[in-house]
């Protein structure tokens, strides 16, 4: 079994929609919780980070981690078609300069 | 411009043949590390480097290399490639100190192929 699970997607919104994006993960030592955005033939950048659980809210960006379900969120409000790219969430037991355990990440594609 | 660089983007070769997949960051970072990405799999970690002289095994060593003689380089070595390692490779790098962000920061990325 992974270590953290996502959906692969890829999943298809209209502009405008608000998408849900999750991951659960098995190893309760994970503390530090990040989503990554990659859009296509480009690397990976930090879109949202948490500590512990909790929300944690930047623009049309929520970030939400349920330690105790083990699961995390990521919601987009107001979908626009420049989100569409491959959401990667990540976690790690110590923060910065660490390893991270990525998910296999969603492709999300909003139309117009 | 703050960025890690990669070199080669693309890269075809042939069974055997050694090549070394260069990383460089501009940022001053203690750590770095290499990630390979492939489908259904996702990232997952190569090597990692907290400082100058000071390097680990991740999860997937086998077959790779890797040295830090200088703290904003960090190339990754196939010694002798095979096929299973045609990957897209992502080279990462981030301050050691705790920040606000936690971030690493990625290359563009390394397509291999190994025929």
């Amino acid at each position: 079994q992974k270590e953290v699970e996502q959906d692969p997607g890829p999943l298809s919104v209209p502009e405008g929609a608000i998408v849900s994006l999750n991951c659960t993960y098995s190893n309760s030592a994970f503390q530090y919780f990040m989503w990554y955005r990659q859009y296509s033939r480009k690397g990976p950048e930090l879109l949202m980070y948490t500590y512990s659980s909790g929300n944690k809210e930047d623009g049309r960006f929520t970030a939400q981690v349920d330690k105790s379900s083990k699961y995390i969120s990521l919601f987009i409000r107001d979908s626009q078609p420049s989100d569409s790219a491959t959401y990667l969430c990540a976690m790690s037991r110590t923060g910065t300069a660490s390893k991270l355990t990525f998910g296999t990440g969603t492709r999300l594609q909003v139309t117009l | 411009e703050a960025q890690v660089t990669q070199n080669p983007r693309y890269l075809i070769t042939v069974t055997g043949k050694k090549l070394t997949v260069t990383c460089s960051q501009n940022m001053n970072h203690e750590y770095m590390s290499w990630y390979r990405q492939d489908p259904g799999l996702g990232l997952r970690q190569i090597y990692y480097s907290m400082n100058v002289e000071v390097t680990d095994k991740g999860d997937v060593p086998e077959g790779y290399k890797v040295s830090r003689k200088e703290k904003r380089n960090f190339p990754l070595i196939l010694e002798s490639p095979s096929p299973n390692q045609t990957s897209l490779y992502f080279c990462a790098s981030s301050p050691q100190q705790p920040s606000d962000s936690y971030e690493q920061y990625f290359g563009p990325g390394t397509r291999l192929t190994v025929t």
